[in-house]
């Protein structure tokens, strides 16, 4: 079965340092992946998507993420964490064979510290 | 151009009533997705309809339907609510398929007690 696993909850970092938000992914296909992120108290807004073209993919506000066959992952990353970057992240993989059916993670929440 | 809008955005409902919400996709997308989210469970796929069709279905009682009109706006209906459908119900639109981007909306928050 195709899945997604987030591997951590909560992540915490501090202003301008790295941000990597892992994301390890199940599929017995090539899979269509993306990072949506979501503040509080609103919908969610796509970061970025693979869908096997480049296997580094860039999004929105400084994120990317790296496609990883061999390692089964799709983490994603950010160079500096600014404040605004706090809100829950969640990895999705779409499932064609169930019509395009979206699989969220169970998501990670990132808080940044000035 | 609007985004995805829905209403209401807060409702309070006892057990055993029954609620409607309502979703309007962006101008021109045909399809439109919903999902629950609870801190429990996270974010989990209800249903999708495209051209007034249901397409897609999550794993969910029957309680849970929805439908969607000829101008592409949608709602579901709950029925004889529970304490566990107290959540964040989530509406997507995308312009053809699910398998494009998919925009969401800021979400119906429900409370039931």
């Amino acid at each position: 079965a195709q899945s997604v696993t987030q591997l951590d909850s909560h992540v915490s970092v501090s202003e301008g340092t790295p941000v990597l938000l892992r994301c390890n992914y199940s599929s017995s296909y090539s899979p269509s992946l993306f990072w949506y992120v979501q503040h509080p108290n609103k919908g969610l807004q796509l970061l970025l998507k693979y869908t096997s073209a480049a296997t580094l993919v860039k999004g929105i506000n400084g994120f990317e993420a790296e496609f990883k066959k061999s390692e089964t992952s799709f983490h994603l990353t950010k160079p500096s964490a600014h404040m605004s970057d706090a809100a829950e992240y969640f990895c999705v993989v779409i499932l064609y064979n169930q019509g395009g059916k979206l699989i969220f993670g169970q998501g990670t929440e990132l808080s940044v510290k000035p | 151009k609007a985004g995805v809008t829905q209403t209401p955005r807060y409702l309070i409902k006892t057990r055993g009533q029954q609620v409607t919400l309502s979703c309007s996709p962006i101008s021109g997308h045909r399809s439109v997705s919903w999902y629950q989210q609870t801190p429990g469970q996270g974010l989990q796929f209800l249903f999708e309809y495209f051209s007034e069709t249901q397409r897609n279905k999550g794993n969910f009682p029957g309680r849970f339907s929805g439908r969607q009109f000829s101008n592409s706006r949608s709602e579901m209906n709950v029925s004889t609510l529970e304490l566990g459908d107290s959540a964040l119900y989530l509406c997507a639109s995308s312009r053809d398929t699910s398998y494009n981007e998919q925009f969401f909306g800021p979400g119906t928050r429900l409370t039931v007690l």
